[in-house]
């Protein structure tokens, strides 16, 4: 089975920029969808198709793809960024869907 | 605006059997792709089945025998139903509406805010 591989944490001073990697065989070929999820709360869509972003969400929030790493970089980190960030891809072979392992960012 | 609203979750012993509901508020379930995702207490997302507007129906393998998703368009909802449940199927389980982007229908852009299921005796 198809496997993402994401970094166990990453933190950030206020202001500073995050980056949270994902790895996977190919990825470049794949379409790499992003989630954002605070404690308690339900997943939120934050940037789809490598580097789209749904209405509501800020600029900051940005997604590139090369080889075969994803990252979501997220610039002037504010206290409410922190939370935990998953990657994920639709795999064309048995139509599934894979996140990665997750990511909590913390704000220092 | 709550788009998507689960329900049914609770205490289950192991090897019972519970069903799921997710309404949609917004849209029709009929004319979209639906998933259900579940994450386990401390853990991370896992998918677990979908239906699309054609009506077919994908599992994740190792809750293929066990797990039944289906749509009643009358009450615009999708269901999950769970056989011999187990102590590790103790999750939240999401309902998510699946966006259709550049690349087809592939990520989840809208979330309910999800119902728990714990499995113990």
């Amino acid at each position: 089975s198809y496997l993402l591989t994401q970094p166990p944490s990453v933190s950030v001073a206020p202001g500073q920029t995050a980056r949270i990697t994902c790895g996977g065989d190919n990825l470049e070929r794949k379409s790499v969808h992003w989630y954002q999820q605070k404690p308690g709360q339900a997943p939120v869509l934050v940037v789809f198709d490598v580097f789209d972003r749904p209405s509501g969400i800020p600029e900051r929030f940005s997604g590139f793809t090369s080889g075969n790493t994803a990252t979501l970089t997220i610039s002037r980190v504010e206290a409410g960024d922190e939370a935990d960030y998953y990657c994920q891809v639709w795999e064309s072979t048995g139509d599934l869907y894979v996140f990665g392992t997750g990511t909590q960012v913390t704000v220092l | 605006e709550v788009q998507l609203e689960e329900s049914g979750g609770g205490l289950i012993q192991p090897g019972g059997s519970l069903r799921l509901s997710c309404v949609a508020s917004v849209f029709d379930v009929s004319d979209t792709y639906m998933s259900w995702v579940r994450q386990a207490p401390g853990k991370g997302l896992e998918w677990v089945s979908s239906i699309y507007r054609d009506g077919t129906i994908y599992y994740e393998e190792s809750v293929r025998g066990r797990f039944t998703t289906s749509r009643d368009i009358s009450k615009n909802t999708v269901s999950l139903h769970i056989n011999s449940l187990r102590a590790e199927d103790t999750a939240v389980y999401y309902c998510a509406k699946i966006g259709v982007g550049r690349f087809g229908r592939s990520y989840f852009e809208i979330w309910g805010l999800g119902t728990l299921v714990t499995v113990s005796s």
